[in-house]
Formats: structure tokens, C-alpha cells, sequence
């Protein structure tokens, strides 16, 4: 396995489309998190899944963003009526947890750039 | 919103120098991590610190978890011009997500 893959690698759409992203994982690795990432900032967390169960949500995820991970493998990142602001990197990170008690490293993928005109 | 302190923002250093980049913070956090950034692609991991007080390396790079907890500091030897990018330190508390510091921007004249 390659590491973390993230597609499409870049998106330009308008305003007021519908965008779906697409994260697939390192193999066998059971979390997978969502970051968003401005222009001269670090990346700041959006969501995260545990296999299939989505356990936490960031305040910065409004409702017009939904993401999903259907059998606990690759995940899915949906924003829908764009907004210019919603323009940023969009990454993608997995790791392997079993126990609270084990360290756990994130590793990401290489980014979704969207544009939104 | 974020809560690390990174710092330097930005150093321009001639190929050979060392650097010493730091992460402070007001809270408490479990673990430190450190990254780099190559414009348009994601953070790769370049050292993970997991203990109060470790002292990690990897390479030229040299990376300490605070005694407190509440800093790290991450070191590289004799730069070269490929180490030029965004550093950027990452801690989690009690939750798993990370949070990540402002950045430091390396850039290195021959």
C-alpha cells in the first residue's frame, strides 16, 4: 500500500454546486479524519471515523457539509450549495487505533484543492 | 481555533546551518507531532513524540516533548536546500484530532 490517496487532486466549481471528494485510506486502518486547510494556516479538523461510526464533528462542519464511510474502508466528503469561502485544501489523514492506550499517529493523504469561483 | 505557538514564522538560512523551530502552548497535550509541508501536497510525518520529556531522533532532524507538556521543539542539522517547506507541530489532548500550530517556513539559500 501506497499511503493515503485522495481524488479528485483538484476541483474549480461555482458557487452554489454540489462537490463530493473521495478518501481511501492506508489498508486496515480503522480511523479516518477530514481536515480543512487555508492559505497560510495549518490544517483544522473537521470529522473523524471510527470503521463506520462517525464520532466526532467539528462546529467549523456546517450542514451544508456531510461526509460518510459506509463500510469502514474508503470515505466520502460532500459540500453542497459551495460557497466561495468553503474554498481550501481538503485532507484527508488515516490511522490504526485498537486500545486507548496505544499511541496513534495520523498520516494524510495529499490533498484535495477546491476552488470555488 | 488553533492553540499552538509556533515560532518562527519564517527563517532564511544558508544550506549547512542548523535550525531550531519551537511549538508552545497553554494547555496540556499527550502527544507532539511534527510535520512537513511541500506546497500543494499534504503533511508527511517527521517525527512523533508520545512522552513528557522524549527526546526523539530521526536523521538530521531532532525533535523534545516538553517536561511540561506543554512545548516541543524540533532541530535539523546541516540543512539542505531539499528541507525548505512549512514545518508545522501538531499535538492531541484527550481527544484524537489534531491540533496544529501556525507553521514555520523554512527556506534555504545555497
Amino acid at each position: 500500500d501506497t499511503g493515503v490517496s485522495q481524488n479528485p487532486r483538484h476541483k474549480i466549481t461555482k458557487r452554489g454546486q454540489n462537490v463530493t471528494f473521495r478518501c481511501d485510506p492506508i489498508s486496515e486502518h480503522n480511523r479516518l479524519y477530514w481536515y480543512r486547510q487555508t492559505l497560510g494556516q495549518g490544517p483544522e479538523f473537521l470529522t473523524y471515523f471510527q470503521n463506520e461510526a462517525q464520532l466526532e464533528k467539528s462546529r467549523l462542519l456546517s450542514d451544508r457539509f456531510s461526509a460518510e464511510r459506509p463500510k469502514g474502508s474508503f470515505s466520502t466528503l460532500e459540500i453542497q450549495r459551495t460557497e466561495q469561502g468553503d474554498s481550501a485544501m481538503y485532507l484527508c489523514a488515516s490511522s490504526h487505533l485498537l486500545t486507548s492506550e496505544q499511541q496513534e499517529t495520523q498520516y494524510f493523504g495529499p490533498g484535495t484543492r477546491l476552488l470555488v469561483l | 481555533g488553533q492553540q499552538l505557538n509556533q515560532s518562527p514564522q519564517s527563517m532564511f538560512i544558508q544550506e549547512g546551518e542548523d535550525v531550531s523551530m519551537n511549538c508552545t502552548s497553554s494547555s496540556i497535550f499527550n502527544t507532539w507531532l511534527w510535520y512537513k509541508q511541500d506546497p500543494g501536497e499534504g503533511p508527511v510525518l517527521l517525527i512523533a513524540l508520545y512522552k513528557a520529556g522524549e527526546l526523539t531522533s530521526n536523521g538530521r532532524l531532532t525533535a523534545q516533548f516538553g517536561i511540561t507538556r506543554k512545548d516541543s521543539f524540533l532541530n535539523i542539522s546541516a540543512s539542505i536546500p531539499s528541507d525548505v517547506g512549512i514545518y508545522f507541530c501538531a499535538s492531541t489532548g484527550t481527544a484524537s484530532k489534531l491540533t496544529f500550530g501556525t507553521g514555520t517556513r523554512l527556506q534555504v539559500t545555497l
